[in-house]
């Protein structure tokens, strides 16, 4: 079992519905991260929180849009989502944005865009 | 944009042999990361090797660094079935970026 929780697993929604993906940790960290993999490709980076603050955006479109309610939760809120945007959802935290600190990673939600 | 290439692309071992992949990167890091993915999961951290760093062992794993050729390696030794997995290099270059950039991956089978 990994230690970062994603919900839900499988995710499937309209082109017109609003959804949204659920990560959570309680290992104390303090950055925590949003990734993007198409099948058979390694992750893109899509946002990064620090200490709460959205720190980097991927110039993802606005159709994505985080939210870290508190240190342990990172939300990824979805509208009006398009068929290419079908992939697998990573969350990741670490235990700050430092560049020698390994990321720990959920299992993803695969997301289905009709 | 992706800055890592891996070498191969899928590779098919039998149980026991040893198994080596490559990574190799375009611009300076800091610091160079080998993740593990097995299918339907999310991506298991396994080493982190530093710019000022050789080589650096864990377990049944060997990584090694080469900056001045801007390359790595990561050996597998004595694998088992259980390491069949998709093998990611990921670095964070110098700079002012400090996100984890993956490279291209290596998908390895461990036959039984």
């Amino acid at each position: 079992d990994t230690e970062v929780t994603q919900t839900p697993k499988h995710l499937v929604m309209g082109m017109t519905n609003k959804k949204s993906l659920k990560c959570e940790q309680h290992m104390g960290h303090r950055a925590m991260y949003w990734y993007k993999q198409k099948a058979k490709k390694p992750p893109e980076l899509m946002f990064v929180y620090s200490y709460e603050k959205l720190s980097i955006n991927e110039s993802v479109p606005s159709r994505f849009s985080p939210e870290c309610p508190n240190s342990s939760l990172l939300n990824l809120h979805l509208h009006a989502l398009q068929p290419e945007d079908s992939a697998l959802y990573l969350c990741a935290s670490s235990q700050s944005s430092g560049i020698h600190q390994p990321q720990h990673f959920g299992d993803g939600t695969r997301l289905s865009i009709l | 944009s992706q800055q890592g290439e891996e070498d191969p692309q899928a590779l098919s071992i039998q149980e026991g042999e040893n198994a080596t992949m490559n990574c190799s990167y375009k611009t300076s890091i800091n610091n160079l990361q080998w993740y593990r993915q097995n299918s339907g999961r999310g991506l298991v951290h396994l080493i982190l090797i530093r710019s000022n760093e050789r080589e650096k062992h864990s377990g049944r794993l060997r990584v090694t660094l080469d900056t001045s050729k801007k390359s790595s390696s990561l050996l597998i030794t004595a694998s088992r079935a259980a390491d069949t997995a998709s093998y990611f290099c990921a670095m964070i270059s110098s700079g002012s970026a400090r996100q984890l950039t993956f490279g291209s991956g290596t998908q390895l089978t461990v036959l039984p």
